[in-house]
């Protein structure tokens, strides 16, 4: 398979512990983006990242996330401390490069439920 | 700032029906528009695109115009089928914003046989 491939599809938390969302890109693809979709609503942009360097964050909330994407390896979503207002499904798209012409392919998300 | 805004669902049709799912955006300069199509579990997959103002994208009996002067791109299909049941959503992205997606809330489109 060489689409996007999300892992988990599906994590299980308690309040207060740490959820890692992790993201492989299709061959090729050196930009990841990630994007969080909250129940019944739309895809919300969260943050943009190329080899080793956040590109765009400004839609992450100003704590307890981070993102990375290191030379070797996936993207990972990273949440501290959760809370139920985490719940939902986080969706992550890869392109090869920079071009608001290139479209994403989508990974099929993972789904995050706080207990 | 940039916004897309979609017709509220669920939409409901008879298999073959017509359907036009409505698509408007804000955009501050000249953005590539899209929709994405969303199968229950799944990830989003590109329908269909169109770069520049007056382009037609087209796939699976599936199309949008990009109007520029109606800030519009509304989604069409002459003859829908059930396995077109799915959530579609309509985006825009912008050269100068890094490619990123601004997606509408998402229209869910439920076609009974």
């Amino acid at each position: 398979n060489a689409g996007v491939m999300q892992n988990p599809r599906h994590l299980v938390r308690r309040r207060g512990q740490e959820a890692r969302l992790r993201c492989s890109p299709m061959k090729g693809h050196s930009h990841v983006y990630w994007y969080r979709q909250l129940p019944e609503e739309g895809l919300k942009f969260m943050v943009y990242l190329q080899k080793e360097n956040i590109i765009d964050e400004s839609g992450m909330p100003k704590e307890r996330f981070s993102a990375e994407f290191p030379k070797e390896g996936p993207s990972i979503l990273r949440i501290q401390q959760v809370v139920r207002g985490d719940s939902a499904a986080y969706f992550c798209a890869s392109s090869p490069q920079t071009d608001s012409n290139q479209p994403q392919h989508f990974g099929d998300g993972t789904r995050l439920s706080i207990l | 700032g940039n916004s897309v805004t979609q017709m509220e669902g669920p939409v409901t049709l008879s298999e073959e029906a017509f359907l036009t799912i409505n698509c408007t955006y804000t955009a501050t300069g000249y953005p590539s528009l899209f929709w994405y199509v969303q199968y229950p579990g799944e990830g989003l997959q590109l329908l269909l695109k169109a770069t520049k103002a007056d382009d037609k994208g087209s796939n699976k009996g599936f199309e949008a115009t990009y109007r520029k002067e109606t800030t519009s791109f509304h989604l069409e299909k002459g003859s829908v089928q059930v396995s077109d049941s799915a959530v579609y959503f309509c985006a825009l992205s912008e050269y100068n914003q890094g490619g990123k997606l601004i997606f509408g809330q998402g229209t869910e489109l439920s076609v009974k046989p």
